[in-house]
């Protein structure tokens, strides 16, 4: 049974390129959530979908973070400049209903 | 915004003695959760406790539960060297679409 599949698992960039990260969650689950890890935060919530829509992007940190979800096998977080504070480990995690959430091993990003 | 504050932010045992790690919330909860981090992975959940229960068990874990105080407690039993890893409390404030809200965690090193 595969579990939350995140891609890449490390990327390396420069501040000012376009990154996009993305997710398939597990089949059947109705949730898909982005969050943030960084030492001095924690783990943050940036955004989140029901069935493909999103609910709640009020994490989102600036206009310059996007998330779509173009149908319920895929999500993508994009980050249009990137800049070196956006460093950190982005996780995506999916659910169905109300249980618990099942989480990818992150993409850990790295932006010079 | 974190929800859930664990305490202490790092622990050190020896294998065989039992880690107990607290969580303090803010707001009323449906549910409070408790997940496991090992290095370099996403986060793996463990137990889940409803607001109208006091006590749970799985395996080696006890979990506790006190609305009153806005408070829960996670030990685990005759710790092994593999509990080594980051350990998180997250709660569900209850209302349909909403994201589990993380804290900051416990890390707990057992030493053999």
């Amino acid at each position: 049974d595969a579990g939350v599949i995140q891609s890449p698992r490390h990327e390396v960039t420069e501040m000012g390129q376009e990154v996009t990260l993305r997710c398939k969650p597990i089949s059947g689950h109705d949730y898909l959530f982005w969050y943030r890890q960084t030492m001095m935060r924690g783990l943050e919530l940036l955004i989140y979908f029901n069935n493909n829509v999103p609910i709640d992007d009020s994490g989102m940190p600036e206009d310059r973070f996007s998330a779509k979800m173009p149908n319920a096998s895929f999500s993508t977080l994009k980050i249009q400049p990137s800049e070196p504070r956006d460093s950190a480990v982005y996780f995506c995690a999916s659910r169905q209903g109300f249980r618990p959430q099942h989480f990818g091993d992150g993409t850990r990003l790295s932006i010079l | 915004s974190q929800q859930g504050e664990e305490d202490p932010q790092a622990l050190s045992i020896q294998e065989g003695e039992n880690a107990t790690m607290n969580c303090s919330y803010k707001t009323s909860i449906n549910n409070l959760q408790w997940y496991r981090q090992n290095s370099g992975r996403g986060l793996v959940h463990l137990i889940l406790i409803r607001s109208n229960e006091r006590e749970k068990h799985s395996g080696r874990l006890r979990v506790t539960l006190d609305t009153s105080k806005k408070s829960s407690s996670l030990l685990i039993t005759a710790s092994r060297a593999a509990d080594t890893a980051s350990y998180f409390c997250a709660t569900d404030a209850g209302q349909a679409g909403t994201a589990l809200i993380f804290g900051k965690g416990t890390t707990l090193s057992v030493s053999s």
